[in-house]
């Protein structure tokens, strides 16, 4: 089973809200990835966990704030966002190390009000 | 500096004809290289990987990619396109030690009937 899964699907939230987005996984992968995807634009890697420890922020504000509490979960707060952070947020795993493929999940479709 | 470049920003093609995606990459040494699918609103399907060995690798849905070394490219093909696959194709890559995935901007495939 390759199957990445996040919740929820779709997120409205005002400037002042505080919500959060969630990435779980079965397959036993050690690494996990938030990346944030604008529209007809690739991927932007956002944080890597590796081991359950933050290995990469790509100088990503800090309203967001990533947390991984196990090996199967990730999570994505978000707070104080603004309208331009609007946006489809990808979560992806693979096994620890680099000669691995990542495995993407459907994403959640964030609209900034 | 590390680049994963799709030079065709849409391809349209006929139902049932051959298709062909253009990756070149510019790496200081041989890149693990990847092929994903994107379909409207959906998450990234990886269709298929190289990493070493075999110039010519099968991925799923009928797809297939070359790795030309002399020619820094890694280039999609099908026999016989489906409707099915009008999607976004993106081309990936990274080094041996890094865990960031490198994507090339897109190429936006679209089938006519």
């Amino acid at each position: 089973d390759t199957e990445v899964t996040q919740t929820p699907k779709h997120l409205v939230m005002g400037m002042t809200n505080k919500k959060s987005l969630k990435c779980e996984q079965h397959m036993g992968h050690r690494a996990m990835y938030w990346y944030k995807q604008k529209a007809k634009k690739p991927p932007e890697l956002m944080f890597v966990y590796s081991y359950e420890k933050l290995s990469i922020n790509e100088s990503v504000p800090s309203r967001f704030s990533p947390e991984c509490p196990n090996s199967s979960l990730l999570n994505l707060h978000l707070h104080a966002l603004q309208p331009e952070d609007s946006a489809l947020y990808l979560c992806a795993s693979s096994q620890a190390g680099t000669s691995y493929e990542q495995y993407f999940g459907p994403g959640t479709r964030l609209t900034v009000t | 500096a590390q680049s994963v470049t799709q030079p065709d920003i849409h391809i349209t093609v006929s139902e049932g004809a051959s298709l062909e995606l253009r990756c070149n990459y510019s790496y200081g040494a041989t890149p693990y290289l990847f092929w994903y699918v994107q379909s409207p609103g959906q998450g990234l399907q990886l269709l298929l990987k190289y990493f070493s060995g075999d110039t010519l690798v099968q991925g799923i849905k009928g797809f297939e990619a070359e790795f030309k070394r002399s020619q820094s490219s890694f280039n999609l093909r099908k026999p016989s396109v489906h409707w099915s696959d009008a999607a976004e194709y993106f081309c990936a890559g990274r080094i041996q030690g890094a865990q960031k995935l490198v994507f090339g901007q897109g190429t936006r495939l679209t089938i006519n009937p």
